[in-house]
């Protein structure tokens, strides 16, 4: 079975350049996660979707940033424009709506920004 | 508000030692309890979780109690091995939510 893909792997851009990542949740799974994990920071959400509808946003940094989910198999996150400090390791999980149901993650997308 | 509170890490184990990693939470009612790994270089996934109090969950060795008098879900192994080398991190829903909050992590090393 098909887990959460997430692409690209790695990104490597410069300060101030858009960056965009995909996710693909698990097929049937109607919520999904972006999380940010840093050594500073830990693991942090930044938003969640419930049915392609964002939820609860309020950990999305600044303006920046931006999620979208335009349809059940498809969600981005964008970084415009991107600084330093965005460098971390972005996850994407999704789940199914269902009390104790658990959090699948991708493999994360390791973000660099020079 | 609800908020889960991890031991600090590293610990650091000898091959066949035994493992705790304290977790506490605070919480309104009585949420599930999740225990998630990482791996390095992987993503977190699900190790064992717990739906009410009393329950135990256990996976691989692993095991965690849902105690609601210590408001506490302890994870315990009997015989570590260098294979779980990994960041342990606790979670739970906050009330009428489905997200989950996390603990800061806990990174386990186990030498030969």
């Amino acid at each position: 079975d098909a887990g959460v893909i997430q692409s690209p792997r790695h990104e490597v851009t410069e300060m101030g350049q858009e960056v965009t990542l995909r996710c693909k949740p698990i097929s049937g799974h109607n919520s999904l996660f972006w999380y940010r994990q840093t050594m500073m920071r830990g693991l942090e959400l930044l938003i969640y979707f419930n049915n392609n509808v964002p939820i609860d946003d309020s950990g999305m940094p600044e303006d920046r940033f931006s999620a979208k989910m335009p349809n059940a198999s498809f969600s981005t996150l964008k970084i415009q424009p991107s600084e330093p400090r965005d460098s971390a390791v972005y996850f994407c999980a999704s789940r199914i709506i269902l009390a104790a149901a658990e959090q699948f993650f991708g493999p994360g997308t390791r973000l660099t920004v020079l | 508000g609800d908020s889960v509170t991890q031991m600090e890490g590293p610990v650091t184990l000898s091959e066949e030692a035994f493992l705790t990693i304290n977790c506490t939470y605070t919480a309104t009612g009585y949420p599930s309890l999740f225990w998630y790994v990482q791996y390095p270089g992987e993503g977190l996934q699900l190790l064992l979780k717990a739906t009410k109090a009393d329950d135990k969950g256990s996976n691989k060795g692993f095991e965690a109690t849902y105690r609601k008098e210590t408001t506490s879900f302890h994870l315990e192994k009997g015989s570590v091995q260098v294979s779980d080398s990994a960041v342990y991190f606790c979670a739970l829903p906050p009330f009428g939510t489905d997200k989950l909050i996390f603990g800061t992590g806990t990174r386990l090393q186990v030498f030969p």
